[in-house]
């Protein structure tokens, strides 16, 4: 068990271009959590999975964004066209059960920089 | 709609000092309430919850917090601050019938030696 991990840790990126992350969870944890933490800020949700199934998405998700779980196990998310305001820490986390009982397990972010 | 306060964006205390980091929720309904730490460009930590059963609970690194029904809050303590404590801490409620957590905003924890 090596935690959750996200890649990449650092992400430079000019503005209108698309980027991908990637959060692979705990094995064993089948629900997966997407949060969004600005400067200055606690992390906000965006979406969350269980399985395969993305069972519910904030507004923050913009039509720019989309996520997935395709096998269940690691997910990815996208942000098409980025803007300056998207820069923030994207964090991902991973529960075996119903986390906001039990907490989650969060990786160590991917910090997006949009210049 | 606001669901979690924490007053001090940024507490300094002593090495060795009582540290208080406080916490208040809005709900009218009881929420689950936990304390997260992150460390400089690191994830979130899980130190401590509160669900049901005992208000005062215990969590790693030798802090504990108290839920006070009467007065919304859930204040973060140790006895004794440590170097290592210097950190972000983030107070966040959830609900059983809900899938994500409400964050505040943070507070930033320096001890000085």
């Amino acid at each position: 068990d090596t935690g959750v991990s996200q890649d990449p840790r650092h992400k430079i990126t000019k503005r209108g271009q698309n980027v991908t992350f990637r959060c692979d969870p705990i094995s064993e944890h089948n629900r997966l959590y997407w949060y969004r933490q600005t400067l200055g800020q606690g992390p906000e949700f965006l979406t969350y999975f269980q399985n395969e199934a993305q069972l519910e998405k904030s507004r923050l998700l913009s039509d720019r964004f989309s996520a997935e779980r395709p096998k269940g196990s690691f997910s990815t998310l996208e942000i098409q066209r980025t803007e300056q305001g998207d820069s923030a820490m994207y964090l991902c986390a991973s529960s075996q059960g119903q986390g906001t009982y039990y907490g989650y397990t969060f990786g160590s972010g991917t910090r997006l920089t949009v210049v | 709609a606001q669901s979690v306060t924490q007053l001090g964006s940024h507490v300094s205390v002593s090495e060795g000092a009582l540290v208080l980091l406080r916490c208040n929720y809005s709900s009218s309904v009881p929420p689950y309430l936990f304390w997260y730490v992150q460390y400089p460009n690191q994830g979130l930590q899980l130190l401590l919850k509160y669900t049901t059963g005992a208000t005062l609970v215990k969590g790693i690194n030798g802090f504990e917090a108290e839920f006070k029904k009467s007065e919304t809050s859930f204040h973060l303590t140790k006895p004794s601050a440590h170097m290592s404590d210097a950190a972000e801490y983030f107070c966040a409620v959830s609900w059983f019938d809900g899938n994500q957590f409400y964050f505040g905003t943070g507070t930033s924890l320096t001890v000085i030696p």
